[in-house]
């Protein structure tokens, strides 16, 4: 069971827009910054999104992040069939004194 | 250009002992923190533990101390996870990745880089 709560999966089809969320608590979102994670099969996960809302270089302006108090949210528009992956966000949790990540999200490009 | 380059997959028997290993270039390896995370078959990240290599300043998470051992040897740029005795549940492929840094109010960021992945198999 994470600490970070997301959705397991969801989809939408090429050119759409999709969101995804992460919701937590006062001793970790609420209280740190968020960074969300895109990984792909067979490959090592991949920064797209840190400090809540910057983009990494080279991460498009399709993604993009957003911290509404203890929850986070992902969105990702012009969706493309190489975005099907998996999605995960992460923060620090002051009181675990441990790095969270979430359950991660499985996105499907229809 | 930032690499993590990690050892290459183990095949291993309960009992058994390992260190794998992630070796850093294109920055400057003292001053940033390397964590490691575990993703079992079907799971999800988990965060073990970082170190920074400057001093060997380690953290583990609650879950994984006593379990392994997070260890650097800075003139070779390199960060290292080792078991002493691995257990078929520690089948899973690890990922090191660098960790920009620490503050007291908001604790560790992000990770920018990451490695490969090391696929640790234990299995009798």
């Amino acid at each position: 069971q994470s600490v970070l709560t997301q959705p397991p999966s969801v989809s939408a089809a090429p050119g759409q827009k999709v969101t995804i969320s992460c919701s937590g608590s006062s001793s970790n979102i609420g209280n740190s910054y968020v960074s969300w994670y895109q990984h792909l099969p067979g490959s090592a996960p991949k920064l797209l999104i840190y400090d809540n809302n910057k983009r990494p270089s080279g991460i498009p302006d399709r993604f993009s992040g957003s911290k509404p108090g203890t929850s986070a949210t992902l969105g990702i528009t012009g969706l493309q069939t190489g975005d099907e992956a998996d999605y995960y966000c992460g923060t620090w949790d002051s009181r675990l004194s441990a790095w969270v990540f979430g359950g991660g999200t499985k996105l499907t490009v229809l | 250009e930032v690499q993590l380059v990690q050892s290459g997959a183990e095949v291993k028997k309960p009992g058994e002992s390992l260190k794998i290993s992630c070796k850093g270039s294109g920055y400057s390896f003292t001053t940033y923190w390397i964590g490691w995370v575990r993703q079992m078959p079907g799971k999800g990240l988990e965060w073990m533990g970082i170190i920074y290599p400057d001093d060997s300043d380690t953290r583990y998470s609650p879950s994984f101390q006593g379990q392994v051992t997070i260890s650097a040897d800075k003139s070779i740029s390199t960060a290292y996870l080792q078991w002493s005795s691995l257990k078929a549940s520690d089948t899973a492929m690890y990922y090191c990745a660098r960790n920009p840094g620490y503050y007291d109010t908001t604790g560790y960021e992000y990770f920018d880089y990451w490695g490969q992945g090391t696929l640790v198999t234990v299995s009798s």
